[in-house]
């Protein structure tokens, strides 16, 4: 079965910093661009970045909202994404979701998502 | 940045009815688009890609079109199982962008 895992989301204060990470199975993880897609408390969707297979030097693409705070990373020999997050605000606050994206461009398999709070 | 503005943000139907939404794109996007259905507390489920072609496993009342600046999703007959939100995004260029999104509901 295809499946993305989200974790390490939390309570972090603002300023903080938090990494989020995202476990692929049933599918080449090698293979794919991967996206976090994050969605605020009762709002709309949110495109947080990209990252690019090795055939295209993991070269990365970010949210104007996001960039020089937020760093997606991956690991193909462990099938994981990761979500670097710094400087953290409250407009932050979310839940993320890792999401596969298809040799298409589009957003075929998504995790269930983990929710990252930003509050003092 | 391409802004998408859906149409309307909240429709209310019912059981067999026929339902459109609509997304409209600031600058042309020849057919980089997709629409994504949510139900509550789910993630997100792509339909549609590259504006008309249907998903594999999504019903066949769903149906897309449309090119450059005008999209349309139509739900022919609605089941209960359709009532949700839906997105329309875009591909085309960065950074992606979403559709502020349509509530379809129960009448």
């Amino acid at each position: 079965e295809v499946q993305l895992v989200e974790s390490g989301g939390g309570l972090v204060q603002p300023g903080g910093s938090l990494r989020l990470s995202c476990a692929a199975s049933g599918f080449t993880f090698s293979d794919h661009y991967m996206d976090w897609v994050r969605q605020a408390p009762g709002k709309g969707l949110e495109w947080v970045g990209r990252i690019r297979k090795r055939a295209n030097s993991y070269t990365t693409e970010y949210a104007a909202s996001v960039k020089g705070r937020f760093t997606i990373s991956r690991d193909d020999s462990k099938n994981s994404l990761y979500l670097q997050m710094n400087s953290l605000k409250t407009e932050d606050t979310a839940i993320y979701y890792c999401v596969r994206v298809n040799d298409d461009y589009y957003l075929d398999v998504w995790g269930t998502g983990t929710t990252v709070t930003v509050s003092s | 940045d391409i802004q998408l503005t859906q149409s309307p943000s909240f429709v209310s139907a019912s059981v067999g009815d026929r339902v459109t939404i609509t997304c409209r794109a600031s600058q042309g996007i020849s057919s980089f688009l997709g629409w994504y259905q949510q139900k509550p507390g789910k993630a997100p489920k792509l339909l549609i890609y590259a504006a008309s072609t249907l998903q594999s496993g999504v019903p066949s009342r769903f149906s897309g079109s449309g090119s450059g600046t005008k999209f349309t999703l139509t739900v022919s007959s609605l089941q209960p199982e359709d009532f949700a939100t839906y997105y329309c995004r875009q591909r085309s260029a960065y950074p992606i962008t979403f559709g502020q999104g349509t509530r379809l509901e129960i009448k």
